[in-house]
């Protein structure tokens, strides 16, 4: 069964890079898995920040694209997620999430980690 | 964007209860919309997906109906374990968005 880990860095300064990490095991990264960052804020609700592909191809929440990068490193079996220019509005809890099945589960995110908390504060 | 509005916000109830939680879309997403369980500290757990299908494991006292841009979770005959924190998603197209979520306590 697979499992997601995420890892980050705890703290990060304003105006700085966020770099989350989520670790894939027990299981492949199938050609049809599309992996997705999510995240919840303090007091808020969870924000879909965008997913990449089994190929790299990747898609990006509006809102945030200007300061992302998701990519995947399948010999690592881990998938990254970059934030720039962070404010203390990216303080949050960040996961990872399995996606990608449009046909029966029409892409519900069937696997997710447990998240990695990220406080962006100087 | 598709905006999802999810009520209540919060819910008390007791064991043994059947409660029902409500998404509405901003537009029709064709039940490309699941439901999940959030306890504090956990993973989420997908209960529902394509609005009304069971996922593999999850407990058949969950349900979900609906079709077009309103949806629905229920829960019947409430368990101890039930109290946690509840949100749908629609995947019909990005950015995919979440419901404000429902917080089930016990009464």
């Amino acid at each position: 069964q697979v499992h997601l880990q995420e890892s980050g860095p705890g703290l990060v300064k304003p105006s700085g890079t966020l770099s989350v990490t989520c670790a894939v095991s027990g299981g492949s990264m199938r050609r049809s898995d599309w992996w997705n960052w999510v995240r919840q804020s303090p007091g808020k609700g969870l924000e879909w920040i965008g997913e990449v592909s089994h190929s790299g191809t990747t898609t990006y929440n509006p809102a945030l694209k200007s300061r992302l990068t998701i990519s995947i490193d399948k010999s690592k079996n881990e998938i990254s997620l970059k934030v720039n220019s962070v404010t203390a509005a990216d303080t949050a809890v960040y996961y990872c999430a399995r996606g990608g099945d449009y046909g029966v589960l029409k892409n519900a995110l069937d696997v997710w980690g447990q998240g990695t908390k990220v406080v962006v504060s100087s | 964007d598709i905006h999802v509005t999810q009520s209540p916000s919060s819910l008390s109830a007791s064991v043994g209860d059947r409660v029902t939680v409500t998404c509405r879309a901003s537009q029709n997403i064709g039940d490309y919309l699941s439901w999940y369980q959030w306890k504090r500290g956990t993973a989420p757990k997908l209960l529902i997906y394509g609005a009304s299908n069971l996922q593999s494991g999850a407990p058949s006292r969950f349900s979900g109906s609906g079709s077009g841009a309103i949806y629905s979770l229920t829960i019947t005959n409430l368990q101890p374990e039930d109290f946690a924190t509840y949100f749908c998603q629609q995947t019909y197209s990005t950015p995919y968005s979440f419901g404000g979520g429902t917080q089930l306590e016990i009464k």
